[in-house]
């Protein structure tokens, strides 16, 4: 069964430090990997989506994530955090088979604190 | 392009009511799915639709239902309202169903019942 944990529900940094948010996924197959997030009050933005293509995947708003089949793991990094990063972010692994849990499984989600 | 649009985007409902949730998805997007969010269960999956078909099913009661229409538009219902219900309802939208599509968020309809 697919799987997806995020490592620390609340992530504190200060403005202008690096952002690291931990995700390890769980697959049988070759997976699609995303990272979504959320602001106050607001449904969810893809911020990136792996596909294979590149182990190194670039988002939106300065964010990148790395594949490492080895660890089984799809970090968010940012080199510096601003802010506006404040927010939710969920990742998320796409399903092989749907069923009741639908096409995307969705880790429990880190909520982003930046402190000035 | 139009993202996601749901609507309405705030609501109140009596407890033994029932409430009906719109969405408009992506244009040229065929599936749309609903999710339910809450402070203590996070996102859970209610169902899939794609070309009017149910394609996928989470574990809710049957007081939640949904269709789709010709035109990839949907509709979630939820029928006897109770005050675990309160949430926020997401739609999302897709160009078609399966592994490996990226799936593209609304604003989310606001549900409190009272």
């Amino acid at each position: 069964a697919q799987s997806v944990t995020q490592l620390g529900s609340h992530v504190s940094v200060s403005e202008g430090a690096l952002v690291l948010l931990r995700c390890n996924y769980s697959s049988s197959v070759p997976p699609y990997l995303f990272w979504y997030v959320q602001y106050p009050n607001q449904g969810l933005q893809l911020l990136l989506k792996y596909t294979s293509a590149a182990t190194l995947v670039k988002g939106i708003n300065g964010f990148e994530a790395e594949f490492k089949k080895s660890e089984t793991s799809f970090h968010l990094t940012k080199p510096s955090a601003h802010m506006s990063d404040a927010a939710e972010y969920f990742c998320a692994v796409s399903a092989n088979y749907g069923g009741s849990q639908g096409n995307l499984i969705f880790g429990k989600g880190t909520k982003l604190s930046v402190k000035p | 392009k139009a993202g996601v649009t749901q609507t309405p985007r705030y609501l109140i409902k009596t407890r033994g009511q029932q409430v009906t949730l719109s969405c408009s998805p992506i244009s040229g997007h065929r599936s749309v799915s609903w999710y339910q969010q809450t402070p203590g269960q996070g996102l859970q999956f209610l169902f899939e639709y794609f070309s009017e078909t149910q394609r996928n099913k989470g574990n809710f009661p049957g007081r939640f239902s949904g269709r789709q229409f010709s035109n990839s538009r949907s509709e979630m219902n939820v029928s006897t309202l109770e005050l675990g219900d309160s949430a926020l309802y997401l739609c999302a939208s897709s160009p078609r169903t399966g592994a490996g599509n990226t799936i593209y968020f609304g604003e989310g309809s606001w549900l409190t019942v009272v």
